[in-house]
């Protein structure tokens, strides 16, 4: 199993500009989450979905969307980029039933000037 | 709302000597998981240790030790013997228990940076 995968490792965007940051996995896991970490702020939830078709907002949501189509993918959409989206973005999934176990992808860097 | 409280942005520590990290949270639930995490420079995020709240029995994880005082909403981490790899950035988690299993978001702390000397 290649676990949690993401890509890009880093980007660079211009305000204003748009982007997809992928997440995947291959272990069947039917929740997958978004979090971004700033520095001296921790880790925050942006999106979440408990299944393919179903998402639901975190705690920071604003300027992000995402979509559920398959099990194995959760991609990020980044609209509009602010700089205040500069962050380093990370990719989680569990297994059903085991809340306790959450397998982080390696994460993003993003930079938005 | 959940809160977790990390007091100490940074520490040091002497190779081979123990260091205690500290972590509190505020929460009414009475059933939940506090974790804790280690991101080293590469930047993954490791699962240090587990332990649910139902347990009066602190978790252990050779090296690594927790002081679980629920009344108190505390949760530090002892890390024994420490060694040059443990140098990280440690953050603490709580996640709330759900029966169904299907709560699954964590709620961090802001992390406190360990560096262990030569």
């Amino acid at each position: 199993n290649a676990g949690v995968t993401q890509t890009p490792k880093f980007q660079v965007l211009k305000t204003g500009q748009s982007m997809t940051l992928q997440c995947a996995q291959d272990m069947n896991h039917e929740y997958m989450s978004w979090y971004r970490q700033d520095p001296g702020m921790g880790l925050r939830l942006i999106h979440y979905s408990v299944g393919a078709g179903i998402t639901d907002q975190g705690e920071v949501p604003n300027g992000y969307n995402v979509s559920r189509s398959t099990t194995e993918d959760f991609p990020l959409r980044l609209l509009s980029a602010a700089p205040s989206q500069t962050s380093v973005y990370f990719c989680a999934s569990t297994p059903h039933g085991r809340q306790y176990e959450q397998y982080f992808g390696p994460g993003t860097r993003l930079t938005v000037t | 709302a959940q809160t977790v409280t990390q007091s100490q942005p940074e520490m040091s520590v002497q190779e081979a000597e123990t260091v205690t990290l500290s972590c509190t949270y505020d929460t009414s639930e009475s059933n939940y998981y506090l974790f804790w995490y280690k991101q080293p420079p590469s930047r993954q995020m490791i699962l240090v240790i587990r332990q649910e709240a139902y347990k009066q029995q602190n978790a252990t994880e050779n090296r690594f030790s927790v002081n679980f005082q629920k009344a108190a909403k505390s949760f530090s981490l002892k890390i024994s013997d420490s060694q040059l790899g443990d140098t990280a950035m440690y953050f603490c988690a709580f996640m709330k228990h759900d029966s169904g299993g299907s709560n699954y978001k964590l709620t961090f702390g802001k992390g406190t940076l360990l560096t262990v000397n030569p």
